[in-house]
């Protein structure tokens, strides 16, 4: 999965509680991503980074905070988990492949995350 | 917001038979993208077709892109089992996000 790793793979929490998910790469990329897949919704942009420190929201980002102090990390948080919070998270990570090279996405494993 | 949107939704096919599924999108690209999701997996980068490109190849992938029409499709010749998976197509308009539709899930049939 081109160096990049998401930890925890599965947690189930309750509801009400913080959640945080990381994103480790290993790739120097520039820019990374954290999506959401639900059923019949694709891929969702929940926050993304341009750089260290730089974060910027995405489609669905309520419910949701992102940071980014290194390079190759980039975490998500879920301040106080709900049931339609419930859904596999990807992070993603791209950079400019080349010249006239476009944004290539390289995406984690996931993490599948349940709110009971 | 969603951009590319892929039809049909799902397709089942007998080994050896080529699948195509296509892709509709509503705003100018800088290039389409194509990607493959295995059950359980995360998304991988199959495909880039640049918006001045018509059709490009890719071992036993064909995709052409019609700006025009705002529309692209992808082929897989000779499916294997292997093909087996949900395929995206993703439009990038000329930032570094994508806008991802909702696959095609292809099945191929033994």
């Amino acid at each position: 999965d081109a160096g990049i790793t998401q930890s925890p793979r599965h947690k189930v929490t309750e509801t009400g509680t913080p959640v945080t998910l990381r994103c480790h790469q290993t790739e120097n990329h520039r820019y990374m991503y954290w999506y959401r897949q639900d059923p019949g919704h694709g891929l969702r942009l929940i926050h993304y980074s341009y750089g260290v420190k730089d974060t910027d929201k995405g489609e669905v980002s309520d419910g949701y905070s992102v940071s980014r102090s290194k390079t190759e990390d980039f975490l998500l948080t879920l301040e106080s988990a709900t049931s339609s919070q419930t859904s596999v998270y990807f992070c993603a990570i791209s950079d400019l492949a080349g010249e006239n090279a476009g944004y290539e996405q390289y995406f984690g494993p996931g993490t599948r995350l349940t709110v009971t | 917001s969603q951009q590319g949107e892929e039809d049909p939704q799902a397709l089942s096919i007998q080994e050896g038979e080529n699948a195509t599924m296509n892709c509709s999108y509503k705003t100018s690209i800088n290039n389409l993208q194509w990607y493959r999701q295995n059950s359980g997996r995360g998304l991988v980068h199959l495909i880039l077709i640049r918006s001045n490109e018509r059709e490009k190849h890719s071992g036993r992938l064909r995709v052409t892109l019609d700006t025009s029409k705002k529309s692209s499709s992808l082929l897989i010749t000779a499916s294997r089992a292997a093909d087996t998976a949900s395929y995206f197509c993703a439009t990038d308009h000329n930032d570094y996000k994508l806008s991802f539709g909702a696959g095609t899930t292809v099945t191929v049939r033994a």
